[in-house]
Order: C-alpha cells, then sequence, then structure tokens
C-alpha cells in the first residue's frame, strides 16, 4: 500500500459531460502529481501541485483543470469529456518540491467516455 | 528531445528462468536517474529498481538487476529466477532536470508473462 488514496476506482460517463477525480497524498507528502495513462501506453504526465501551488504544467489540455487543497489532497476535472480522454488517471505524491524524491503512486481511476 | 524506447511489446518466460527486459533512452543530459517501474493487473505503479547516471556500479535489488550502458544510452533490467508474482507490465522511465524542477519521461511499456 502506498498511501496515496484515489477516488473513483471507475467511472463511466457519455462525451460532453464533466467529471472530477480525487486524491489524497501519502501523509507527509506535500506534492502531488497527475499522469494519464492511455491504452499500452507509457504515462503522460498532466500536471504537478506542491503545498497549494501549481508547480508544473505538462500535456495538459485546456479542458482538464487541477487543484490542491488546504488539507493537500488534490482534483483533477475533466471536462467537455470526448471519447480520446478515457483512460487511466493516476495521482502520485512526494515529499519534495522539485521531483527528486521518490513518486508514491495511487491506484488510478479508469475513466471510460461513450 | 528526451524520449525512452522500449522495443519489446511482450515478453515471455518460464517460471525461474532469467529474462531482459530492454530499454534505451535519448538525452543530451549528464546528470540524471532511470527507474523500472512495475505494473501489475491491480495498476499500482511500483517501483522495482533506480540507477543513477553518475554512478558506474549497476543497481541491483534482490532478483532484479539492470545493466546500464551510459554511452549506448541503454538500461535493460534482468530478473532473475522468474516468479509468477513478477507478471506485469514494466515501465522504464527517465527523469532529468528542467530549469527548477524534474521532469519524468516513460516508455510505453513492456508486458512480461510467466509460464508456469
Amino acid at each position: 500500500d502506498s498511501g496515496v488514496t484515489q477516488t473513483p476506482k471507475h467511472l463511466i460517463t457519455a462525451t460532453g459531460q464533466r467529471v472530477t477525480l480525487r486524491c489524497s497524498p501519502r501523509s507527509g507528502d506535500l506534492s502531488v502529481y497527475w499522469y494519464q495513462q492511455s491504452l499500452d501506453q507509457g504515462l503522460q504526465f498532466l500536471i504537478q501541485y506542491y503545498n497549494g501551488e501549481e508547480r508544473a504544467k505538462g500535456n495538459i489540455l485546456e479542458r482538464f483543470s487541477a487543484q490542491q487543497f488546504p488539507d493537500l489532497h488534490s482534483e483533477l476535472n475533466l471536462s467537455s469529456l470526448e471519447l480520446g480522454d478515457s483512460a487511466l488517471y493516476f495521482c502520485a505524491s512526494s515529499v519534495g518540491e522539485t521531483g527528486n524524491s521518490p513518486l508514491h503512486f495511487g491506484n488510478g481511476t479508469r475513466l471510460t467516455v461513450t | 528531445a528526451q524520449t525512452v524506447t522500449q522495443s519489446q511489446p511482450e515478453m515471455s518466460v518460464q517460471e525461474a528462468e532469467t529474462v531482459t527486459l530492454s530499454c534505451t533512452y535519448d538525452t543530451s543530459e549528464s546528470d540524471y536517474y532511470l527507474f523500472w517501474y512495475k505494473q501489475p493487473p491491480s495498476r499500482q505503479m511500483i517501483l522495482v529498481i533506480r540507477q543513477e547516471a553518475y554512478k558506474q556500479q549497476n543497481a541491483t535489488e534482490n532478483r532484479f538487476s539492470v545493466n546500464f550502458q551510459k554511452a549506448a544510452k541503454s538500461f535493460s533490467l534482468k530478473i532473475s529466477d522468474s516468479q509468477l508474482g513478477d507478471a506485469a507490465m514494466y515501465f522504464c522511465a527517465y527523469r532529468f532536470r528542467m530549469d527548477s524542477n524534474y521532469q519524468l519521461i516513460w516508455g510505453a511499456g513492456t508486458k512480461l508473462i510467466i509460464k508456469p
């Protein structure tokens, strides 16, 4: 058990809809990272928050947004969903700010857009 | 551009045998880290082993070891005495420093099948 909790485990929704994925980092970790894993692909970095502030941005679409709350949990909001957004979305946490400390991954949220 | 290539979409090995998974990367950096992660059917990403580029000695973790060839930009994973629990997707990842932050680049993964 990595200590990182992601909810929900599975999500099925229709095109055009909006969903929110939630992540609780491991106790003591201040950084939260969001990754997207499409079928048979490696992870694509979306965004990182550190102690409530956006720290780094990757290939995140404008339809997607995220935030990290004072209790350090994070939410990833996906709107105007398209079929191609179907993927496994991972959250990872780490102690440090710069990505130099080990990442601890959650079990992911499987999003299916129909 | 930084890239990570895993040329084997799928590998299979007999239980108790040894298997090697390949990974190559492209970089102009001299200071970086390399990782192998395992993703079993439970979907969780589990760190298997890491290698610092400045270290010449190959990293080893129990039955898992790497063959790090810096000049060739190659980072293969050797699993000895394969066990059924080793069946998973294996991802190679490369971490480098960009500005004031570290970035992780991932390969597409290799599916490892263990034959009983």
